[in-house]
C-alpha cells in the first residue's frame, strides 16, 4: 500500500521560504507525477505542480498562477519530492497536500496534509 | 488558468439523487477523458471517486457514477446516504500538461 507524508515547519514569517518534503513509501517515485496541492481554510483546493522523473532529474510543471514563486525537486534515491515556496504571505497559509497523480490520470493516493501558516 | 466551475451547494433527501456538474473548456474537460472526483469529509485529505470520466476505483460505492457531455462533467449521487453529506471536487488535466481542479459543491444531506 502507497502512503505519502508531508513533512515540514507549521509556521513561517511573512516573506520567507516555505520548504516541504513528501516521503513515499511503499513505491516508487521514479514513476508517475508527484504532486503539492493546497487548501487555504475554508476554500477550494489548488494545485501547485508536478515532478516526475525523466532519467536521472525531475522535470516539474507548475501552476501557471504560482510559477514564479515556486520549484520542486525530486529524490528518487530517497523516494521523497519538495517544495519550495517563496516570497510568502498571508494567502499561502493552508493545509498543504501531496498526491500521486497516475496514468490512469487520477489523484489515487494523498498525504494526510500538512497546515502551514504565514504569520510573524 | 481559471478553476472548473462547480455550484457551490447541492442537497438532497435520503435516498434521493443529486448530481453535480464541472464546466471546463475544450482545453481541459471537453478535451480528455481525464476528468476526476474527490469527495472530502472535514478535516481529512480528499478520495477518490471517479476517474477517466466513469470509472469507480475498488470500494467506492455504485450509486456514485460520472459522466460527460462536451465541456461539462457531472457527478451523480443516487440513494443518498447521510456519510455522503462531503464536498466534492471535480479535476482534468489540461493541454498545457497542467491540472485544475473546480471549486467544490458542498453536498447536504
Amino acid at each position: 500500500q502507497v502512503q505519502l507524508q508531508e513533512s515540514g515547519p507549521g509556521l513561517v514569517k511573512p516573506s520567507e521560504t516555505l520548504s516541504l518534503t513528501c516521503t513515499v513509501s511503499g513505491g516508487s517515485t521514479n514513476t508517475y507525477y508527484w504532486n503539492w496541492i493546497r487548501q487555504p481554510p475554508g476554500k477550494g483546493l489548488e494545485w501547485i505542480g508536478y515532478i516526475y522523473d525523466s532519467g536521472g532529474s525531475g522535470t516539474a510543471n507548475y501552476n501557471p498562477s504560482l510559477w514564479s514563486r515556486v520549484t520542486m525537486s525530486l529524490d528518487t534515491s530517497k523516494n521523497q519530492f519538495s517544495l519550495k515556496l517563496n516570497s510568502l504571505t498571508a494567502a499561502d497559509t493552508a493545509v498543504y497536500y501531496c498526491a500521486r497523480y497516475d496514468l490512469r490520470r487520477r489523484f489515487d493516493y494523498w498525504g494526510q496534509g500538512t497546515l502551514v501558516t504565514v504569520s510573524s | 488558468q481559471s478553476a472548473l466551475t462547480q455550484p457551490p451547494s447541492a442537497s438532497g433527501s435520503p435516498g434521493q439523487s443529486v448530481t453535480i456538474s464541472c464546466t471546463g473548456t475544450s482545453s481541459d474537460v471537453g478535451d480528455y477523458n481525464s476528468v476526476s472526483w474527490y469527495q472530502q469529509h472535514p478535516g481529512k485529505a480528499p478520495k477518490l471517486m471517479i476517474y477517466e470520466v466513469t470509472k469507480r476505483p475498488s470500494g467506492v460505492p455504485d450509486r456514485f457514477s460520472g459522466s460527460k457531455f462536451g465541456n461539462t462533467a457531472s457527478l451523480t449521487v443516487s440513494g443518498l446516504q447521510a456519510e455522503d453529506e462531503a464536498d466534492y471536487y471535480c479535476s482534468s488535466y489540461t493541454t498545457s500538461s497542467t491540472l485544475l481542479f473546480g471549486g467544490g459543491t458542498k453536498v447536504t444531506v
